[in-house]
């Protein structure tokens, strides 16, 4: 069974330009999960998506956006970067409690 | 906002020796999730108890629940330096399946 996938693996950017990352959950699971890990520190809630509704968003400003495609594969996007906006994307599948990631996205903003 | 809080904040032991984590919660959980994390790279799920449950084991992990000190405890027996890693405890607080998580506790292994 393959795991989460995420893409890109790495992903430079310049201050104010956007980022999208991309994300395919395990078959079968309908809830994807974004987070941000800052370096050296824990996960930050941004969003949660099921059934392709969004059910819930972290304490992030509305230039974190994202979607949930029918196949249950999920984007998330950041507008207008900003250099704290450098860290870890990572990007989690679930069908009940259980949360499976896959290894993130690190976005770099230069 | 965080609802677990892992101690200590960081580990260092030697190989062979058993390593302790504890992660404290505010609120009422349906249950508690202990997951790994390798240098910068994505968490894997190691176990979980539900809050009717005090005590669970899985290979060399041993993982116990204290709901009325809303404390829960992660022992890794015999440690290896491939158990070098960032340790977090989550909780589902309710039933939308949301985890909640800590800060995580830094293992270090010495070979």
């Amino acid at each position: 069974e393959a795991g989460v996938t995420q893409s890109p693996t790495h992903l430079i950017k310049t201050r104010g330009q956007q980022a999208t990352l991309r994300c395919s959950p395990i078959s079968g699971h309908t809830s994807v999960y974004w987070y941000q890990q800052a370096l050296g520190l824990g996960l930050q809630f941004l969003l949660w998506y099921d059934e392709g509704e969004e059910r819930n968003r972290g304490n992030f400003p509305p230039r974190f956006s994202g979607r949930q495609f029918p196949n249950y594969s999920s984007e998330l996007n950041v507008n207008a970067l900003e250099l704290e906006d450098s860290a870890l994307y990572l990007c989690a599948s679930s069908k009940e409690e259980t949360q499976y990631f896959g290894p993130g996205t690190r976005l770099l903003v230069l | 906002s965080q609802q677990g809080e892992e101690d200590p904040q960081a580990l260092s032991i030697q190989e062979g020796e058993n390593a302790t984590m504890n992660c404290s919660y505010k609120t009422s959980i349906n249950n508690l999730q202990w997951y790994r994390q390798n240098s910068g790279r994505g968490l894997v799920h190691l176990i979980l108890i539900r809050s009717n449950e005090r005590e669970k084991h899985s290979g060399r992990l041993r993982v116990t629940l204290d709901t009325s000190k809303k404390s829960s405890s992660l022992l890794i027996t015999a440690s290896r330096a491939a158990d070098t890693a960032s340790y977090f405890c989550a909780t589902d607080a309710d039933s939308n399946y949301q985890l909640i998580w800590g800060a995580g506790t830094k293992l270090i292994i010495k070979p």
